[in-house]
């Protein structure tokens, strides 16, 4: 089942443009993950931040969470054509065992 | 690097047929899953199983089975494939935080 929502479903930007998708998860959460997914093929672990971080980084990407509100955000920086995928959150429920949830996705596209 | 190798990229198969997706990780993990991805549906849940030769039902279970007879691999079983098995399938298996993919197949039931 589903516990994370991302949005928009879909973003289309221009190459240099920042990027940003949002998830929203429903409960207590040890840690929320981002994977990226190129079409056609399996998800690659972008990041992962704690429910006790606010904020983390990786380059070009910038991933802030409020458990408060049960959100996090994807931020991608200065976006290349190259970052044209499906980007989906994950989270890692406090009482899921070692199984994660994954949200319906975010298409980016970049035009170059 | 670590691995999670799929036997098939592409895959098509008639209505009634048994069909085998086979799964292997080089890691050493305990936990590996199945999932099938669907446009507007995300990703869902079919099968995972936390060692060898121990399984449990994910959210659509039904039409499927699984085997793990060693730790390594972990293959999902459609027993008679329908057209509505048409997706992608996805096996992942999990290191200490998050999951590792492999490639996918997609298979087509005809």
């Amino acid at each position: 089942s589903q516990q994370g929502e991302e949005d928009p479903q879909a973003l289309s930007i221009q190459e240099g443009e920042n990027a940003t998708m949002n998830c929203s998860y429903k409960t207590s959460i040890n840690n929320l993950q981002w994977y990226r997914q190129n079409s056609g093929r399996g998800l690659v672990h972008l990041i992962l931040i704690r429910s006790n971080e606010r904020e983390k980084h990786s380059g070009r990407l910038r991933v802030t969470l409020d458990t408060s509100k049960k959100s996090s955000s994807l931020l991608i920086t200065a976006s290349r054509a190259a970052d044209t995928a499906s980007y989906f959150c994950a989270t890692d429920l406090n009482n899921a065992g070692n199984m994660l949830t994954f949200g319906g996705g975010t298409r980016l596209m970049v035009k170059p | 690097d670590v691995k999670v190798t799929q036997s098939s990229r592409y895959l098509v198969k008639r209505t009634g047929e048994k069909v085998f997706l086979e799964c292997v990780q080089d890691m050493d993990h305990e936990n590996m899953f199945w999932y099938r991805q669907d446009p507007g549906l995300g990703l869902r849940l079919i099968y995972f199983s936390y060692d060898v030769k121990m399984k449990e039902k994910g959210d659509i279970p039904e039409g499927y089975s699984v085997s793990r007879e060693k730790k390594e691999r972990f293959s999902l079983i459609l027993e008679s494939a329908s057209t509505n098995q048409t997706s992608m399938y996805l096996c992942a298996s999990r290191w200490n935080y998050g999951y590792t993919f492999g490639s996918g197949t997609r298979l087509t039931v005809v």
